[in-house]
């Protein structure tokens, strides 16, 4: 499967604990995108990297949340101190070169409880 | 801030019949996607229309773009049951020169269609 990959695809975590998820976008895709997506909404643009270079960070993206893409490859996304509303689907996204479509991942659905 | 308003929210059609989802923004841009969801699942990329009167079709999909009035449309013909699906518009509002993609999707709300045998 060359599809951009997501792990874990479901989460479930107490609330005030730490969760990490992972990315794996299509391969040479140098341009990867978290956005998040509540019940009933269209996605959210949380950040955005070219290569390893984080470039734009939505005001959504609190101090809690961290993004990291080393060596330009897969990403990975960390929620800090979780709080109920944090409970989302996590859509991840890939796309190579600019005016094209960007190639969702299946997402990691966080429960915070 | 950009906005992106899409309507109907939700639609309830037969097969066979004919309908025009709207998609409505309100800062200027020439990049705008449509995507499908199913439920459960994650989105799939439908068009992409790039510049002012583009105008694309899939199958018994078409969608076109207005720049100038801030509009774009999704045309279903004929409407048949797998089409049944959440279909959502994105406007992409960064400049041609920001290396695209900056600052994201801004994705409507997205339009809830059922299409019934």
């Amino acid at each position: 499967d060359t599809g951009v990959s997501q792990d874990p695809r479901h989460k479930i975590t107490k609330r005030g604990q730490n969760v990490t998820f992972r990315c794996d976008p299509i391969s040479e895709h140098n341009r990867l995108y978290w956005y998040r997506q509540t019940l009933g909404q269209g996605p959210e643009f949380l950040t955005y990297f070219q290569n390893e270079a984080q470039l734009e960070k939505s005001r959504l993206l609190s101090d809690r949340f961290s993004a990291e893409r080393p060596k330009g490859s897969f990403s990975t996304l960390e929620i800090q101190r979780t709080e109920q509303g944090d409970s989302a689907m996590y859509l991840c996204a890939s796309s190579l070169g600019t005016d094209v479509e960007a190639f969702f991942g299946q997402g990691t659905r966080l429960t915070v409880v | 801030e950009l906005k992106v308003e899409q309507n109907p929210l939700f639609l309830s059609m037969q097969e066979g019949k004919n309908y025009t989802i709207y998609c409505n923004y309100s800062t200027t841009s020439d990049r705008l996607y449509w995507y499908r969801q199913d439920p459960g699942k994650s989105l799939e990329s439908l068009f992409v229309l790039l510049s002012n009167g583009a105008v694309k079709q899939e199958g018994r999909l078409m969608a076109s773009l207005d720049t100038k009035a801030r509009l774009s449309t999704l045309h279903i013909t004929a409407a048949v049951h797998d089409l049944s699906a959440t279909y959502f518009c994105a406007v992409d509002s960064s400049g041609p020169y920001s290396g695209g993609g900056a600052d994201g999707l801004t994705f409507g709300k997205g339009t809830h269609l059922i299409i019934q045998p």
